[in-house]
């Protein structure tokens, strides 16, 4: 079955830091979301892309938050400063869409597990 | 807001028994999602019932619609321990893309 990968699965590190979290997409599919869970706040829209145009990225931290899609193949999320408050789960999804939202199933990556100290 | 608001936020039943959960919402909508989360996974979508549509049915899943009390339940039936998930709801209304609730903690007591 086809699955969206994302890595790394677990990141540890110190407030102040850059982080870098990468996803791959289903091959075929044109819309990639990116979501960060909470235990507070649940699952929140971070940023999505439509055939790697970013089509949303109003739930982002503007001063610390990048999204991008270098090819097709790669989604990037970046936090630069990193702070104890972006420790989550941050989760890729990949799907089909043909207008300016999705309609169709998200197809979930297994998510990177954040802890900022 | 849009968002589904999934009820009860946690549900413990025996292994066989039904299990059902709600999801509220608060706007109209195009189609709602179901989605399934186990633990330290991401989500695994399930169903996904169109605003024309009542019921819809996938093995032992049976989800149902009601746009004017704005609400969906799913049913699983004959539940079995490898059903222990936390389960979400999501729509998906006009040019936004999908909002989820906060999920139902589901356990399965074998």
């Amino acid at each position: 079955d086809a699955r969206v990968t994302q890595t790394p699965r677990h990141k540890v590190t110190e407030m102040g830091q850059e982080v870098t979290m990468r996803c791959q997409p289903i091959l075929g599919h044109n819309t990639v979301f990116w979501y960060r869970q909470t235990m507070m706040q649940g699952l929140e829209l971070l940023a999505y892309f439509r055939n790697r145009a970013p089509l949303d990225d109003s739930g982002m931290p503007k001063d610390r938050f990048s999204a991008e899609m270098p090819d097709a193949t790669l989604a990037t999320l970046k936090i630069q400063p990193s702070e104890p408050r972006d420790s989550a789960v941050y989760f890729c999804a990949s799907g089909l869409g043909h207008r300016q939202n999705s309609n169709q199933p998200q197809h979930f990556g297994d998510g990177t597990r954040l802890s900022i100290l | 807001s849009q968002q589904g608001e999934e009820d009860p936020q946690a549900l413990s039943i025996q292994e066989g028994e039904n299990a059902t959960m709600n999801c509220s919402y608060k706007t109209s909508i195009n189609n709602l999602q179901w989605y399934r989360q186990n633990s330290g996974r991401g989500l695994v979508h399930l169903i996904l019932i169109r605003s024309n549509e009542r019921e819809k049915h996938s093995g032992r899943l049976r989800v149902t619609l009601d746009t004017s009390k704005k609400s969906s339940s799913l049913l699983i039936t004959a539940s079995r321990a490898a059903d222990t998930a936390s389960y979400f709801c999501a729509t998906s209304a006009g040019n936004t893309p999908l909002v989820f609730g906060k999920g139902t903690r589901l356990s399965v007591i074998a």
